[in-house]
């Protein structure tokens, strides 16, 4: 399977702190995405890396792509506790029709 | 507003009733899809849909039915429940252009008894 797997599993971390996400897939990617889950309600989509770029920002998001590796890394700066939520990683392969998720990071921004 | 739109939002029902939860969206997107939420599995896809009349399977397929006749809906049927399809399903939509982002529903949380 291509699911990537998120590291930490949980991360918990006092408002204002840093907080740092891993990624890691199996096989060559399109692009990687990272997506935000609020407890049990959809996804919603926080940014997009293509497989040429190595480091993106957005707001307070920071993401890299280390393709050697296969893997890639999302920063959230100065966390909030609104940022508590579950975090994914999705890769799409390079036949581009399949998406595939990892297993998650689940964030508690503590206040 | 653009959205994905899912029905119902809960549902408990029991085993080898036929059931449908509905997907639709207003982007015009072709690419739809429906995935599974399972703890510790994360998200699984279920069937996907390049644009009308055209659907494939995903990883998890069996026990679920999809069809795509027209471009903005996207039912997943189930014909025969089992508990084992206890889950939290989710439908997503994307443009056809790479790169793909999916918009997703809010959820349908369905409990199979």
């Amino acid at each position: 399977s291509q699911q990537g797997e998120e590291d930490p599993q949980a991360l918990s971390i006092q408002e204002g702190e840093n907080a740092t996400m891993n990624c890691s897939y199996k096989t060559s990617i399109n692009n990687l995405q990272w997506y935000r889950q609020n407890s049990g309600r959809g996804l919603v989509h926080l940014i997009l890396i293509r497989s040429n770029e190595r480091e993106k920002h957005s707001g307070r998001l920071r993401v890299t792509l280390d393709t050697s590796k296969k893997s890639s890394s999302l920063l959230i700066t100065a966390s909030r506790a609104a940022d508590t939520a579950s975090y994914f990683c999705a890769t799409d392969v390079n036949t581009g029709n399949q998406f595939y998720f990892g297993t998650g990071t689940s964030l508690t921004v503590i206040p | 507003e653009a959205q994905v739109t899912q029905n119902p939002r809960y549902l408990i029902t029991v085993t080898g009733k036929k059931l449908t939860v509905t997907c639709s969206q207003n982007m015009n997107h072709e690419y739809m899809s429906w995935y599974r939420q399972d703890p510790g599995l994360g998200l699984r896809q279920i069937y996907y849909s390049m644009n009308v009349e055209v659907t494939d399977k995903g990883d998890v397929p069996e026990g679920y039915k999809v069809s795509r006749k027209e471009k903005r809906n996207f039912p997943l049927i189930l014909e025969s429940p089992s508990p084992n399809q206890t889950s939290l399903y989710f439908c997503a939509s994307s443009q056809r252009r790479t790169p793909y982002t999916y918009t997703f529903g809010s959820g349908t949380r369905l409990t199979v008894v």
